[in-house]
């Protein structure tokens, strides 16, 4: 099946700076997301983003397809973004393959 | 709020023990999943079901069950709960297969 990783598997910040969180995977999607679990447990959607490229405020994320990866740009890290950073794809039906997470910690 | 309810939020209970977690998709959301969330396997698909029927399994044990009824919301179903079992569960919906899917807030169940 297919395989995903991800890295830097931690990453601690200071607040204020920048930071990007790759993904690769194995194998052609149409599918791809990411996730942010916060504390709580909760996974807050982030990006749906099989290509291409997508800003929400501080967060960006670009998806090349055809060389299998994806990119989460984080900029000006708020405490409040700290947390585990999930990418899921999928290529079979809806169903999706998580990788093993990026933990965040953002330090005031 | 991602418009996925998950019931209930916290359960524990013992060994042996058999439980029924429960989940109401996004209005208008075909397509339900499980998951499973623990330490040592991460997070891993346990089925989907579209409009009522099955349509992907993945790592689930034959101890779990699960469904999907008329009104679209789904029940997983574990029995002779292993200490093991204890994990986060999350159901997961979406319009069709291949979309965007969205989270519950997932049930934290404990085996004692």
């Amino acid at each position: 099946g297919i395989q995903v990783e991800q890295s830097p598997p931690d990453l601690i910040l200071q607040e204020g700076a920048n930071s990007t969180l790759r993904c690769n995977f194995s194998d052609s999607v149409n599918n791809l997301q990411w996730f942010h679990q916060n504390p709580w447990g909760q996974l807050i959607n982030l990006f749906y983003i099989p290509s291409g490229t997508k800003q929400n405020g501080r967060l960006s994320a670009t998806t090349v397809a055809t060389e299998r990866y994806s990119l989460l740009y984080i900029s000006s890290s708020q405490t409040t973004d700290s947390g585990v950073y999930f990418c899921a794809v999928g290529n079979q039906g809806g169903k999706l393959i998580f990788g093993q997470g990026t933990e965040l910690s953002v330090k005031p | 709020d991602s418009g996925v309810t998950q019931t209930p939020k916290h359960l524990i209970t013992a060994t042996g023990q058999r439980v029924t977690l429960r989940c109401s998709p996004r209005s208008g959301d075909l397509s339900v999943y499980w998951y499973q969330q623990s330490l040592d396997q991460g997070l891993q698909f346990l089925i989907q079901y579209y409009n009522g029927e099955e349509r992907a399994k993945g790592n689930i044990l034959e101890r779990f069950s699960a469904q999907q009824f008329p009104d679209l919301h789904s029940e997983l179903n574990l029995s002779s709960l292993e200490l093991g079992d204890s994990a986060l569960y999350f159901c997961a919906s979406s319009p069709l297969s291949d979309t965007e899917a969205f989270f519950g807030q997932g049930t934290r169940l404990t085996v004692v």
